[in-house]
């Protein structure tokens, strides 16, 4: 059973272009993170959202609640966005995660 | 400031043998939690706690330990290595619990069974 669905599962990008990757979750959520994982395996928090939109340089992270779905957006890719994008809601105390949606831009 | 501190880095053990893998954070949360990363199956959450004294289990707990007996440590312990625990496994903290506070993850661990 998965609680929470990425799609898609993989992607390659010209640079500049826009990318969107989407998430999909079955359980009632306080909050929705998105997370990066870089190539050499470190993961860093992008996001935090509970409700609307976000925006941190050329990423914006979106949510609706009622739908049980949340995007998130690259403008202007560029190579160094090649990573591993993964969302993860928390219903309670406990993370659950998608299994990642795989990136890679080329110059 | 070191953030989350995972040890070791790479570790090959034997199905049977036992190990503590370590993390630490310098940073006074009170969250701390493991996971492991599989091949296709993303991060699932092993142990997670909440501050010192409380531990609990997360989705696969079954041959893991834990314990928190102070606020910046959080180790994980394979009582009896098995080759179905060959993963990646990850730390991270956070202040409180993780609703609306960024997660801080270590830089992980590999972990191969024999």
């Amino acid at each position: 059973k998965n609680e929470v669905e990425q799609s898609p599962q993989n992607l390659t990008a010209q640079e500049g272009e826009f990318i969107t990757i989407n998430c999909s979750y079955s359980v009632g959520i306080s909050a929705l993170h998105w997370l990066q994982q870089h190539p050499g395996g470190g993961i860093v928090s992008l996001f935090m959202l509970s409700s609307g939109k976000k925006k941190h340089g050329r990423l914006i992270a979106t949510i609706n609640i009622q739908e049980k779905h949340s995007s998130l957006h690259i403008t202007a890719s560029h190579p160094r966005d090649s990573a591993v994008y993964i969302c993860a809601v928390i219903p309670g105390n406990q993370f659950y995660f998608g299994t990642g949606t795989s990136l890679t831009v080329i110059p | 400031n070191a953030g989350v501190t995972q040890t070791p880095k790479f570790q090959v053990l034997k199905t049977g043998q036992s190990m503590t893998l370590q993390c630490a954070q310098d940073m006074n949360h009170e969250y701390m939690s493991w996971y492991r990363q599989d091949p296709g199956m993303g991060l699932r959450l092993i142990h997670y706690s909440v501050g010192a004294g409380i531990t609990d289990q997360g989705e696969v707990p079954n041959g893991y330990n834990v314990s928190r007996s102070t606020t910046e440590d959080f180790p994980l312990r394979l009582l009896s290595a098995a080759p179905s625990q060959t993963s990646v496994y990850f730390c991270a903290s956070s202040l409180q619990v993780p609703s609306n506070q960024p997660q801080h993850f270590g830089d992980g661990t590999r972990l191969s069974i024999l």
